[in-house]
């Protein structure tokens, strides 16, 4: 089944501890992207990635890193977070091969509480 | 100005009303565009590509206007199950990122 896999759906931790949350597509997509969404903000873009070892700083990057070392796997990486970094976090994929191809597949979500 | 820009909401609507949702977007470059459906919490969901010549899907159509660089969203019959936030997405030029306008909330009530 094509799918955007999230990890983990739930986390607690405590300011400063640092945490990663783990993205994987099964469908070969070169485009990966991270957004947070927090209440009446709408979803804000963090990094995105085109393909391997190819990543760009979206809306609100700060406090957060990425990496692509493989084409299925994106993690998002909190040095060390902070209690406004608390939010729901989407991850995404899609193929960009050109129009009518692209459709974004998304992850189910993790909500993180930095205490 | 924001990339992508939707009416503000939220709307509330009757059941078996129509509504029209719009979105403007800055990029004359973009590519491709889309709705998405966001339910409270969940991930969005693709509703509809959004074609050049318009494109319709049972109760829902969709239309753009390269020209105004304009998109909408027609939802006929409205149903109470389509409560939901609308997100208007637009694919930039070269295909390098999907940029998500703010979303436009709709309630239909009983």
């Amino acid at each position: 089944e094509a799918q955007v896999t999230q990890n983990p759906r739930y986390l607690i931790t405590v300011t400063g501890k640092k945490l990663t949350v783990t993205c994987s597509q099964n469908m070969n997509h070169e485009y990966m992207s991270w957004y947070r969404q927090d209440p009446g903000l709408g979803l804000r873009q963090i990094y995105y990635s085109m393909n391997v070892e190819v990543t760009d700083k979206g809306d609100v990057p700060e406090g957060y890193k990425v990496s692509r070392k493989e084409k299925r796997n994106f993690p998002l990486i909190l040095e060390s977070p902070s209690p406004n970094q608390t939010s729901l976090y989407f991850c995404a994929s899609s193929l960009t091969e050109g129009q009518g191809n692209e459709k974004l597949f998304f992850g189910s979500g993790t909500q993180l509480s930095v205490l | 100005r924001k990339e992508v820009e939707q009416d503000p909401g939220p709307f509330n609507v009757p059941e078996g009303a129509t509504v029209a949702f719009n979105c403007t977007y800055s990029n004359s470059a973009s590519q491709s565009f889309f709705w998405y459906r966001q339910d409270c919490r969940k991930e969005p969901k693709l509703l509809m590509s959004v074609y050049s010549s318009g494109n319709e899907d049972g109760r829902f159509t969709a239309q753009l206007n390269r020209a105004s660089q304009y998109i909408s969203l027609l939802i006929r019959d409205s149903k109470l199950s389509d409560s939901a936030t609308y997100l208007c997405v637009v694919l930039d030029n070269y295909g390098q990122n999907f940029v998500f306008g703010p979303g436009t909330r709709l309630s239909v009530l009983p």
